[in-house]
Parts: C-alpha cells; sequence; structure tokens
C-alpha cells in the first residue's frame, strides 16, 4: 500500500502560539489530502480537504482562520493550528489519495500527530 | 445526510472464530466502499477496498457488497487476538466530493 507520512508524531505546545503539522505522501502523488481530528474514545471527524493548488474546503463548524491548510505540492499538505488552546488538544491525522485513476480510490492514512496544548 | 451506519457494538469471538462486522449505507449511488482497521492510539489502517457487487477475499478477510441491500460487510476468518481493534466502515458518496463517509466503527475483542 500506499505510504504516508506525518511530522512530529506528538508536540506539546503552550497556550496561545502556532504549531505546524506536515504531512506526506512517500511514493505516490496525491492531489488531495484530508485532515482529521479524533478526541479519546470519539470517531474521525473530517475538518477539511485540501486539493493541491487551491484552497482548501473546510467542513462546518471548522475555522479556517484557526487550522490554515497549504498544500503546496503533490506530495505536501501542512496544517498549522493558530493560536493553540487547551480544547485543540487532540489526534491530528491526515490522509492522501492517489491521482485519479480506473475506478480505484483509495484514501491512505498518515500515523497522526498528537497535539497537548498546556 | 448521507451517512454510514454500523452496529454499535461491542463484538467479542473467541480465537478461531469467523468475526462478522457489518454497515449500511444510505447513498444509493454510492460505488466504493473501505474497511479500515484501528488500533487503540494509533490511525486508520486501510484493510479491504470493494467496489463491485459479491465478495472479495484477501487471505483472512472477506469483504462482500449488496449495492441492493446497500450493506456491506466484513468476515474475518480465524480471527486472532491481534485483529482485536475498531473496524470503520467507510463509503465514497456518489458525485464530485473527493471525501469518505466513514461510520462510527465497532470494538473488536478477539479473546484468546
Amino acid at each position: 500500500g500506499a505510504v504516508v507520512s506525518q511530522h512530529p508524531s506528538w508536540v506539546i505546545c503552550k497556550s496561545g502560539t502556532s504549531v505546524k503539522i506536515e504531512c506526506r505522501s512517500l511514493d505516490f502523488q496525491a492531489t488531495t489530502m484530508f485532515w482529521y481530528r479524533q478526541f479519546p474514545k470519539q470517531s474521525l471527524m473530517l475538518m477539511a480537504t485540501s486539493n493541491e493548488g487551491s484552497k482548501a474546503t473546510y467542513e462546518q463548524g471548522v475555522e479556517k482562520d484557526k487550522f490554515l491548510i497549504n498544500h503546496a505540492s503533490l506530495t505536501l499538505s501542512t496544517l498549522t493550528v493558530t493560536s493553540a488552546h487547551p480544547e485543540d488538544s487532540s489526534f491530528y491525522i491526515c490522509s492522501a489519495r492517489s491521482l485519479p485513476g480506473l475506478e480505484v480510490y483509495e484514501q491512505y492514512f498518515g500515523p497522526g500527530t498528537r497535539l497537548t496544548v498546556t | 445526510q448521507k451517512e454510514v451506519e454500523q452496529n454499535s457494538g461491542p463484538l467479542s469471538v473467541p480465537e478461531g472464530a469467523i468475526a462478522s462486522l457489518n454497515c449500511t449505507y444510505s447513498d444509493r449511488g454510492s460505488q466504493s466502499f473501505f474497511w479500515y482497521r484501528q488500533y487503540s492510539g494509533k490511525s486508520p489502517e486501510l484493510i479491504m477496498s470493494i467496489y463491485s457487487n459479491g465478495d472479495k477475499e484477501d487471505g483472512r478477510f472477506t469483504a462482500q457488497l449488496n449495492k441492493a441491500s446497500q450493506y456491506v460487510s466484513l468476515l474475518i476468518r480465524d480471527s486472532q487476538p491481534s485483529d482485536s481493534a475498531t473496524y470503520l466502515c467507510a463509503g465514497k458518496p456518489q458525485g464530485g466530493s473527493e471525501k469518505l463517509v466513514f461510520g462510527k466503527g465497532m470494538k473488536l475483542t478477539v479473546n484468546p
């Protein structure tokens, strides 16, 4: 299967600071990447869809000015949590789908980034 | 609202048994379905994808799709304790959106 990496795997930051999380597709090109958040014992929650070279599409209720997404290349998308607060502490996971082809549509997840805001 | 519903679970089976996980979906136009496995504290891992009616087998896993009844299932044969995880069903709705719709997941425990 395709490999997606995330960096960092965990981060602790102080309230009010910003944190950047990187998502990379290592062995395929990804026109579309997705950012999810997951709180303990809860379901995945899609935050936004990131398309290479264009603005991200945010899900309802997700503040686009707080969660900045940049998808500058076919292998890299970044999520910046700005002015982080303790309630932003969560498990952030990206996923990527390969370039469109035939009927195949598969989405691969990165290992996730655990953010703790103190 | 396009939804994917999974049995609430949890499901507990003895080692060596068959575990059966089911989900239904509301969007009749959905064509692609996926099963992900998520271990506690880890991200989801794609284990099966299915696009056509019928069965698709991969090792101990069999995915089944019935578009007329709008359900997808995953069978795990010869269940092992290492299969203990939360299993997520996901579908791609018809249309231009690239995003998947996920079920809430079912926790499977395989008892040695």
